[in-house]
């Protein structure tokens, strides 16, 4: 059964980055797409964008100017960069897995999502 | 605000049929299909309906999903205390090429 794991800073300071990276085990990173999605403290949750293994990549328009998700398929991981943050931008940070077939798409695993917090 | 609307809350007491809906628009719920995560406090959401109607192996079939048009719901029936949590539903947008959630629904065993 395919895991996931969040890993990166918790704490930022206005206008850095935030990297996060997300392991996979008990599973191949190919053949699925791999997403982040974020909520911030009490509110609902956000999708931040997805990349397939072969690098292809699609984010959300809200997000797309500071966003980069890349993958590291000899290493079985991917990672987030949201550059410039804000307050704004605290929240969990979940990784998942997503599986696409025709007319239909869903996050099947999760990983136990990651705090970052953006306070000076 | 989302593209998805759904209540804040939801609630009944043990046994109860309860439904939470989620309303779209052409450009999500009328054209994909619709998902709904359960995500109980502190802990990551899980997959609770997929593709309008699935469950996933170990989901009971007291949960349900359906569809009609703009709008998409989840019933439970048989409400058990344990079904206390937050429900989420969730589409691919054309309009927007990304995927919208829902604001959530509390739902709450009186």
């Amino acid at each position: 059964q395919v895991q996931l794991q969040e890993s990166g800073p918790g704490l930022l300071k206005p206008s850095e980055t935030l990297s996060l990276t997300c392991t996979v085990s008990g599973g191949s990173i190919k053949s699925y797409y791999w997403t982040w999605i974020r909520q911030p403290p009490g509110k609902g949750l956000e999708w931040i964008g997805y990349i397939y293994h072969t690098g292809s990549s699609k984010y959300n328009p809200s997000l797309e100017s500071r966003v980069t998700i890349s993958v590291d398929t000899s290493r079985n991981h991917f990672s987030l960069r949201l550059n410039s943050v804000t307050a704004a931008d605290t929240a969990v940070y979940f990784c998942a897995r997503e599986v696409a077939s025709i007319g239909s798409r869903h996050f099947d695993s999760w990983g136990q999502g990651v705090l970052v917090t953006v306070s000076s | 605000q989302s593209l998805l609307t759904q209540s804040s809350s939801a609630s009944g007491t043990p046994g109860q049929r309860v439904t939470i809906s989620c309303s779209g628009s052409n450009s999500n719920i009328a054209s994909n299909s619709v998902n709904w995560y359960r995500q109980f406090p502190g802990t990551a959401p899980r997959l609770l309906i997929y593709s309008n109607n699935r469950r996933p192996s170990g989901v009971p079939d007291r949960f349900s999903g359906s569809k009609s048009g703009t709008s998409a719901s989840l019933a439970v029936s048989g409400l058990q205390s344990e079904d206390e949590a937050d429900y989420y539903c969730a589409a691919w947008d054309d309009s927007l090429n990304g995927l919208v959630f829902g604001g959530g629904t509390k739902l709450t065993v009186l």
